[in-house]
């Protein structure tokens, strides 16, 4: 299974863009990048997906690079309920469609 | 429209006494099922998955089980419960296939 690689955590102000980075440099063809995100207490939301192309949701936008080596989720307008971990996760496309969870990073959101 | 069920919200159980945690899924039929736990400060750990009933795989080993009664009904269960079996335990489905999963509210367990 791919492995992925984020930093720990990170900090934004209210407003601004929040690019959250991403790296798994062992990707292979068929893998896809999921993002998900967990607010304190809850289960996970997903937020978006891709293979190759970028991707734009109502809720952010999944840049990855031409290699597939590494990812950046963006989060246009940050809130104060965009405080969360946030996953990156390369998913295993048989056995199940299983994820793999890492630790994240945990993104703070500062008035 | 989908929806995910889990329950019981909260759980304190003594070590040594049994297990069921239970989730539902409705809107949708022939979903692949998950179970995952989440040790305090820690990232989810998948521990079953199940792509159809009666199919059980199994990610790590420990007092754990998992069953599939039904398409829909994926149950969680322990026989004698030690105390590192506290957590948050998450059930989750999805479509099958490169589909996002969407994951139940959760059940926090307090092992004693």
């Amino acid at each position: 299974d791919a492995k992925t690689t984020q930093p720990p955590s990170m900090d934004c102000a209210e407003g601004r863009a929040a690019n959250l980075p991403c790296n798994h440099s062992t990707i292979s063809g068929n893998e896809y990048v999921y993002w998900y995100r967990q607010i304190h207490s809850q289960g996970p939301q997903y937020i978006i997906h891709g293979l190759k192309n970028n991707e734009t949701n109502e809720m952010a936008s999944l840049i990855i690079t031409e290699d597939r080596k590494s990812s950046t989720l963006i989060l246009p307008h940050a809130t104060l309920r965009d405080t969360a971990v946030y996953y990156c996760i390369v998913r295993v496309n048989n056995q199940g469609g299983k994820l793999i969870f890492g630790q994240g990073t945990e993104l703070s959101v500062k008035p | 429209s989908q929806t995910i069920h889990q329950w019981p919200a909260t759980l304190v159980q003594p070590v040594g006494s049994p297990l069921s945690l239970e989730c539902t899924v409705e809107g949708t039929s022939n979903p692949n099922l998950y179970w995952y736990r989440q040790a305090a400060g820690r990232g989810l750990q998948l521990l079953f998955y199940s792509v159809g009933i009666g199919q059980i795989s199994s990610e790590v080993p420990q007092n754990l089980s998992a069953s599939r009664p039904q398409d829909r009904q994926f149950i969680l269960s322990s026989k004698k419960l030690l105390l590192s079996d506290s957590g948050f335990y998450l059930c989750a489905w999805n479509a099958g296939g490169p589909y996002e999963q969407y994951f139940g509210p959760g059940t926090r367990l307090t092992v004693t």
